[in-house]
């Protein structure tokens, strides 16, 4: 069984705070790696996509990627109250299958 | 915005109810995906359309049943459900051919489905 984990949370973080959200993958083959924003009761929104080893920055956003570790994280510099969200590790294990983790709940308090 | 439109936005149906939940993108994307999920928990995988073919059922129950009458239109629809079948439908697309092996999902806003 191809597996997603994350730590359900929440996390809760101060404002200006940095966030780290971790996700481990069981699929050594794994090649793709996304994370996905969901505000309460509204769809997922892509935020990063990363596919080598090492870090991507976007913005407030780092992605780290470990396929050695077979660990993704993301990074959130500065939070702020509207990065309340469930974040989703999502992994495409091949074809047109994307595994997504259960989520991890943060709170960035004002 | 989101490029993938889907109706209706919210739906209350009974158990011996017919309904269909409609999804159209025109981003030109090849392969468009069902997922159910329920609260608190991740997306699922029901149904994966490549080329206007299904390519994926995830052994979804035969009282959902999809359609890909074209390119940028997918269909799910509705009969017999049961109260645990309320949770939010999403539908997603993504590019396909060469290069796009590791496009992600481009989501709808879904449609809230509660089943009476």
């Amino acid at each position: 069984q191809k597996e997603v984990e994350q730590n359900s949370g929440p996390l809760s973080v101060p404002e200006g705070a940095i966030a780290s959200l971790n996700c481990t993958y069981s699929d050594r083959g794994s090649q793709s790696f996304f994370w996905y924003r969901q505000y309460s009761g509204k769809s997922p929104e892509l935020i990063m996509s990363i596919y080598s080893n090492g870090d991507k920055e976007d913005g407030r956003f780092t992605a780290q990627l470990n396929k050695a570790s077979q660990y993704v994280s993301l990074l959130i510099r500065d939070s702020q109250p509207s990065d309340s969200a469930t974040y989703l590790c999502a992994v495409k294990t091949g074809g047109f299958k994307t595994i997504f983790g259960a989520g991890t709940r943060l709170f960035v308090k004002a | 915005d989101t490029e993938v439109t889907q109706t209706p936005k919210h739906l209350v149906m009974g158990m011996t109810n017919k309904k269909s939940l409609k999804c159209e993108q025109h981003m030109g994307h090849r392969a468009m995906y069902w997922y159910k999920q329920k609260a608190k928990k991740p997306p699922e995988l029901m149904f994966v359309y490549s080329y206007e073919k299904l390519s994926i059922n995830e052994s979804v129950p035969s009282r959902f049943s999809p359609e890909c009458p074209n390119s940028s239109l997918l269909n799910l629809h509705l009969h017999a459900l049961q109260p645990e079948d309320s949770a939010l439908y999403l539908c997603a697309s993504s590019p396909t051919g060469p290069g796009t092996d590791n496009s992600p999902l481009h989501f709808g806003n879904g449609t809230r489905l509660t089943v009476t």
